[in-house]
């Protein structure tokens, strides 16, 4: 069973070009959230969702980004027109369901965007 | 809403030592904590997690970790490093309802020396 697949793993943007960021959950599972790790930061919460819903965006800036997780493929993380400062580490989990007690997500290993 | 500190961006233990990873939380309501190790080039691996039940976590590895609510700690330990021990560490807070949004402190990187 492949863990949680992120792709690119390594992407370079210029100022005002459009980022897509794919994340391939586990088998099975159906619950993804998006986290960005910038320089010297933790990692902070940006997006959970649920095959085709958004469940709690709260974590997302308000413009220029966005998510999706269809029915069917990955989950997209989107940033248009991108500054400098969205560079920073995106990290995606999954969990086959809402996590709890007995529930841990599980992380892939990050998409490392660079704008320059 | 929730916060972790980790005392100590960088440690080095001597192989064989004990290991020690500092970290502080701040909830308003009852939380879940948890220990994410993340190896090089690889995604973070959940190393162990609190949810109110023993206060002392064993998790994979050897590591354990303790929850005191007196001193809104949850400390890290192994008692004996070993070289593959080498990585990123990360504790981490979510509060019971809602858990699914973890708040991550900057990490810290444990580094074993021979």
């Amino acid at each position: 069973n492949a863990g949680v697949m992120q792709n690119p793993r390594h992407l370079v943007r210029r100022r005002g070009q459009e980022a897509r960021l794919r994340c391939s959950p586990m088998k099975g599972h159906s619950h993804v959230y998006w986290y960005r790790q910038l320089p010297e930061e933790g990692l902070k919460f940006m997006v959970y969702l649920q095959k085709e819903n958004i469940i709690d965006e709260s974590g997302m800036p308000k413009e220029r980004f966005s998510a999706e997780f269809p029915k069917e493929g990955p989950s997209i993380l989107r940033i248009q027109q991108v500054v400098r400062g969205d560079s920073a580490a995106y990290f995606c989990a999954s969990s086959p369901q809402r996590t709890g007690v007995n529930t841990e997500a599980f992380f892939g290993q990050g998409t490392r965007l660079t704008v320059v | 809403a929730q916060s972790v500190t980790q005392l100590g961006s960088h440690v080095s233990v001597s192989e064989g030592a004990l290991v020690l990873l500092r970290c502080n939380y701040s909830s308003s309501v009852p939380p879940y904590l948890f220990w994410y190790v993340q190896y090089p080039n690889q995604g973070l691996q959940l190393l162990l997690k609190y949810t109110s039940a023993a206060t002392l976590v064993k998790g994979i590895n050897g590591f354990e970790a303790e929850f005191k609510k007196s001193e809104t700690s949850f400390h890290l330990t192994k008692p004996s490093a070993h070289m593959s021990d080498a990585a990123e560490y990360f504790c981490a807070v979510s509060a019971i309802v809602g858990n699914e949004k973890l708040t991550f402190g900057t990490g810290t990187r444990l580094t074993i020396i021979p």
